[in-house]
């Protein structure tokens, strides 16, 4: 089982709607999760950082189920401009991140 | 705030050059700084931490003597790939953490595309 495990998609969604991924991650020890934007042949971009059982900025949500090991990030009323990768990142007790491969979401206009 | 740079943006050499990638923080004291490389539709793989003034620490599969990696200050870290070959060519990026720990974010920065014929 991967460390960190991404629906690569691509999710081709309508803008609009509210799309949701999932993360899930083998290492229960784990204490600090991100979620990160990468757009193609740039740099990772911090987008939210989930420490507890969660938390919300704007038109994103992000969710920590630690009893399933997962991570869920939630964009409402996507836009063209959130189209891109968007990667899960975990930090287990070794305080190194893990990446996952990623997820490409897409917005049709 | 938080803010990380790399010289150069990309690079074109030939096989047998080293290459050296600098990273900086520019507006904080990284206690940390993370050397990661990303191949294609891949996602992005550690290749060594790095603190000030001590030894890097490699992940498993990475040559120490191929990738060298200096750390000289709180706001500058290194990365030389020695003897340079095609299967090196990569976008290699480096991120910098101000404290170690559950809270640690890593910032990154833009990032370096290596291309070696």
């Amino acid at each position: 089982r991967k460390e960190v495990e991404q629906d690569p998609g691509p999710f081709n969604v309508p803008e609009g709607a509210t799309v949701a991924f999932n993360c899930t991650y083998s290492n229960s020890a784990s204490q600090s999760f991100f979620w990160y934007r990468q757009d193609c042949r740039k740099e990772p971009k911090l987008l939210m950082s989930v420490y507890s059982s969660g938390n919300e900025d704007g038109r994103f949500t992000a969710q920590l189920n630690r009893a399933s090991q997962y991570i869920s990030l939630l964009i409402r009323d996507s836009k063209l401009s959130d189209s891109a990768t968007y990667l899960c990142v975990v930090n287990p007790p070794t305080y190194k991140y893990i990446f996952g491969t990623g997820t490409r979401l897409k917005v049709l206009a | 705030g938080a803010v990380v740079s790399q010289h150069p943006s990309w690079v074109i050499c030939k096989s047998g050059t080293s290459v050296k990638i600098e990273c900086r923080s520019l507006d904080f004291q990284a206690t940390t700084m993370f050397w990661y490389r990303q191949f294609p539709k891949q996602s992005l793989m550690l290749m060594a931490t790095s603190n000030e003034g001590s030894k890097a620490t490699y992940e498993q599969g990475v040559e120490k003597d191929k990738f060298l990696i200096n750390h000289a200050s709180l706001t500058l870290s290194t990365l030389t790939v020695t003897s340079a070959h095609p299967e090196d060519s990569s976008f290699y990026i480096c991120s910098a953490s101000m404290e170690r720990g559950v809270k640690e974010t890593q910032y990154f920065g833009p990032g370096t595309r290596l291309l070696v014929l």
